[in-house]
């Protein structure tokens, strides 16, 4: 099975400053997808950003970004203006189909007013 | 559009009884998954269903059995309920398991064997 670690099991950040979650993947493939997924208390998962690993340019969406970095196996994520709401536990996730999807053990994020 | 749902939303049973987590996505999607979500640990893949009658093992298969009764429908099921079982149950889908396009997951079922 791949690997997924988050070496930050628990992380905080002022509201509105900016925060990183690490991510790094073990993998001898060249072909697959990364994603970042969110988890509040209600403990549904979102689909925050996702990565083709074909793709050099980073994903962002409004906020959040990532930083691929494919020869060091990293997939970091950025939040810009933290906000309260942005508040759950972060999953780094990789697949190479469906059916390979591999998750790490998550960040707890804590966004301080 | 409800997208993923799951019943029920929580569950304790006895050691030794059976269930069955129901799920449902109105996404006309092909493919459906089982996960585990236990503390510490990230979602493991318990059974997958690529498509509309058919099913295959994921990581954690041991102890369950799955249905893929339609396009919409997935279930999972606990013959023989033990504490190990103990854990948080998400369903999800997605359009393919060939591109992996992101997964829909359902609220999960938190459920407690004693």
């Amino acid at each position: 099975a791949q690997t997924v670690t988050q070496s930050q099991p628990e992380m905080s950040v002022q509201e509105a400053e900016t925060v990183t979650l690490s991510c790094t993947y073990d993998t001898s493939e060249s072909d697959y997808y990364l994603f970042w997924y969110k988890q509040p208390p209600s403990r549904q998962m979102i689909l925050v950003i996702r990565q083709e690993a074909y793709k050099q340019q980073n994903a962002t969406e409004n906020r959040f970004s990532v930083n691929f970095q494919k020869a060091a196996k990293s997939f970091s994520l950025k939040i810009s203006d933290s906000q309260l709401g942005d508040a759950a536990m972060y999953f780094c996730a990789y697949a190479r189909t469906g059916n390979q999807f591999y998750f790490g053990t998550g960040t707890s994020l804590t966004v301080i007013p | 559009n409800a997208g993923v749902t799951q019943t029920p939303k929580f569950q304790v049973l006895k050691t030794g009884q059976s269930m069955t987590l129901q799920c449902a996505q109105d996404m006309n999607h092909n493919s459906m998954y089982w996960y585990r979500q236990d503390p510490g640990m990230g979602l493991r893949l318990i059974y997958y269903s690529a498509s509309e009658g058919t099913t295959d093992k994921g990581e954690v298969p041991n102890g369950y059995n799955v249905s893929r009764l339609n396009k919409r429908e997935f279930s999972l099921r606990l013959e023989s309920a033990a504490p190990s079982q103990t854990s948080v149950y998400f369903c999800a889908s997605s359009e393919s398991v060939v591109d992996p396009y992101e997964q829909y997951f359902g609220p999960g079922t938190r459920l407690t064997v004693t």
